[in-house]
Order: C-alpha cells, then structure tokens, then sequence
C-alpha cells in the first residue's frame, strides 16, 4: 500500500514562533489531508489538500503532487496549537480509504 | 461539515466482555467509517458502513470481532466483542463532507480500557 511519512516526529516551539511540518508520500495520490488532534483527542480536519496551497488564519499547506510531498506551515504558534498533525493520503478520488501518517506531535511552549 | 455524535465517550471494560459503540451524524451520509488509534499510534480504517449493505473489513478485522450496523443514512453501532487488553483503543467514527468535498470529519472518539 500507499507509504505515509512525516518528519519532524516531535517539535518544541517558543509561542510565537513559525513551523513547517512535512508530508512525503510513496505513490500518486488525489487526495490528501492534514488533521489536528488536539490533547483531548478531538480530531480536526485542517485541509483538503490534493495539489495547491491553501490558506486559513495561520495556517497554510501546499501540497506539489508531482513530488510527492505536501507541507503544512504554521505561523505565530500558540499553545492551543499543541497536538498531533496528521497527514492522510489516498490515491483515488470518490471512494477510497485514507492512509494516515504516524504523526507529528507538536508542543508550544508559553 | 457535519456534526458526528459519539458515546460512550470513554469505558472501562472487563476482558472477555464486549461494548457497542453509538454514531450519529446530523445530515444523511452514503458511509461511515470506523477508525481505530492504538495508544500513542496513528490512526488505522477498521471498516466502511454502507447502508442497506454488509460493512466492508480492512484487513486484520473481522466481522465477528467488529460487527458493524448500519441501519439507515445518519447512524451506525460499532461493537467490540469479547475484548481483552490489546484492544484499549481510541475508536473513532468519521464521514465525509457531503458537500462535493471529500474532507473527512471525525466523531469526539470513544476512549476503550480493557482490564
């Protein structure tokens, strides 16, 4: 199947300071997704990001599908943005399973 | 997007025992999916839930281990049975976006502890 990697695994941050996590897949794919798990476990969909770049608040990702990699920026990081970020891939569009990545644990420090 | 409503939102659990897990969405969706995250892991599809059909296994599940009900567009029970302690999980109902988008949304999750 479809290979998921993410890097960094673990990442400490200063309040305020910018971050980029990134997503390398092992096969074509049409669609991709970033997810953030808060402590609670609560798990939020961020992006639905097959190719392009996407803004929200804070938050940006662009994924180049030719390269097979997707990344996810966070700008002025604040404690609320401590979790795990997930990136999920599939290589059909319609219906199809994701692949999550194991994760990126991100912890923002006051 | 939709609003996905799971409970229990965490149980304990003696070995040899089994729970079922409730979902309910607030708008008609075609399938729901269950999700298993293992302690400190990421997430890993149990199955798809089609109504009026069988659910669809990935592979290392079983319908006798997970049975899935479907019984109409908004709801579906996911059953854990006869668990013992591997299966502590974190298990986690989700749908897609019926919006044209195929973004995935997910249930609180059900927080398991098997003793």
């Amino acid at each position: 199947g479809i290979q998921v990697e993410q890097s960094p695994p673990d990442l400490i941050l200063q309040e305020g300071a910018n971050s980029t996590l990134r997503c390398n897949f092992s096969d074509s794919v049409n669609n991709l997704q970033w997810f953030h798990q808060n402590p609670w476990g609560q798990l939020i969909n961020l992006f639905y990001i097959p190719s392009g770049t996407k803004q929200n608040g804070r938050l940006s990702a662009t994924t180049v599908a030719t390269e097979r990699y997707s990344l996810l920026y966070i700008s002025s990081s604040q404690t609320t943005d401590s979790g795990v970020y997930f990136c999920a891939v599939a290589r059909n569009s319609g219906y199809s399973t994701l692949t999550f990545g194991k994760g990126t644990m991100l912890l923002v420090s006051p | 997007s939709a609003v996905i409503s799971q409970k229990p939102s965490r149980d304990i659990c003696q070995r040899g025992t089994s729970l079922t897990i409730q979902c309910q969405v607030d708008s008609q969706v075609t399938m729901m999916f269950w999700y298993r995250q293992q302690p400190g892991q990421s997430l890993t599809l149990i199955a798809t839930a089609n109504q009026g059909s069988e659910a669809t296994y990935e592979s290392g599940f079983v319908i006798d281990k997970f049975p899935i009900s479907r019984p109409n567009l908004t709801f579906s029970t996911l059953t854990v049975s006869n668990m013992s302690p591997e299966d502590s999980s974190i298990y986690l109902c989700s749908v897609e976006d019926g919006q044209g988008s195929e973004k995935l949304f997910f249930g609180s999750g059900t927080q398991l502890s098997v003793l």
